[in-house]
């Protein structure tokens, strides 16, 4: 699976947007990109996730750039409770496992 | 729908005891995924099952622990003679099918503590 790069932390103020970057320039054509959180010592959640068009869900909207080598996840109304680490996976086809990198920690300022 | 449901929440064990860790995986769900997750580390792979069988154990350590998923009851992550470098939370994960597009949804987890 292709290798992802991801700010370590972002700062976004309460009630505004909050823009989460992804490099995933090495992603081939049947690899998806998915996005998951965890908030602190719980389970990772779900999100979103997409393989070339944009994706929108009660959650989140997913863009990825038409080369598909980026995406960014828009959370359009940060709260609070968004705090959490932020981890954008590359998967493919045959791939059962999720790799986990570091991940960016965002945090929401009141 | 319930969720994937870990139990216990918290465990606490002696250097070698046996931890025993449970998962029931979203209804409907046959395919499980056991995660362990060290102290201040991000998430890793440990083992793949579906009913009766193990598909990948790439990420499992080679020796004291071991994995199951029987036709009846929930899966189990067996840790024999546990070490205090075994202290960590461990994530299982159900999907309804196997390939990319079939979301992993995450239980809250067992945080094992070794003493």
């Amino acid at each position: 699976d292709a290798k992802t790069t991801q700010p370590p932390s972002m700062d976004c103020a309460e009630g505004r947007a909050a823009n989460l970057p992804c490099n995933h320039s090495t992603i081939s054509g049947n690899e998806y990109v998915y996005w998951y959180r965890q908030i602190h010592s719980q389970g990772p959640q779900y999100i979103i996730h997409g393989l070339k068009n944009n994706e929108t869900n009660e959650m989140a909207s997913l863009i990825i750039t038409e080369d598909r080598k980026y995406s960014t996840l828009i959370l359009p109304h940060a709260t609070l409770r968004d705090t959490a680490v932020y981890y954008c996976i590359v998967r493919g086809q045959g791939a059962q496992k999720l790799v986990f990198g570091q991940g960016t920690r965002l945090t929401i300022n009141p | 729908n319930a969720g994937v449901m870990q139990n216990p929440r918290h465990l606490v064990r002696r250097r070698g005891q046996e931890a025993r860790l449970r998962c029931s995986p979203m209804k409907g769900h046959s395919h499980v995924y056991w995660y362990r997750q060290l102290p201040e580390e991000g998430l890793k792979f440990m083992v793949y099952l579906q009913k009766e069988n193990i598909i990948d154990e790439s990420g499992m350590p080679k020796e004291r622990f071991s994995a199951e998923f029987p036709k009846e009851g929930p899966s189990i992550l067996r840790i024999q003679q546990v070490v205090r470098g075994d202290s960590a939370a461990y994530f299982c994960a159900s999907s309804l099918g196997q390939g990319a597009e079939n979301i992993q949804y995450f239980g809250a987890g067992t945080r094992l503590s070794v003493l």
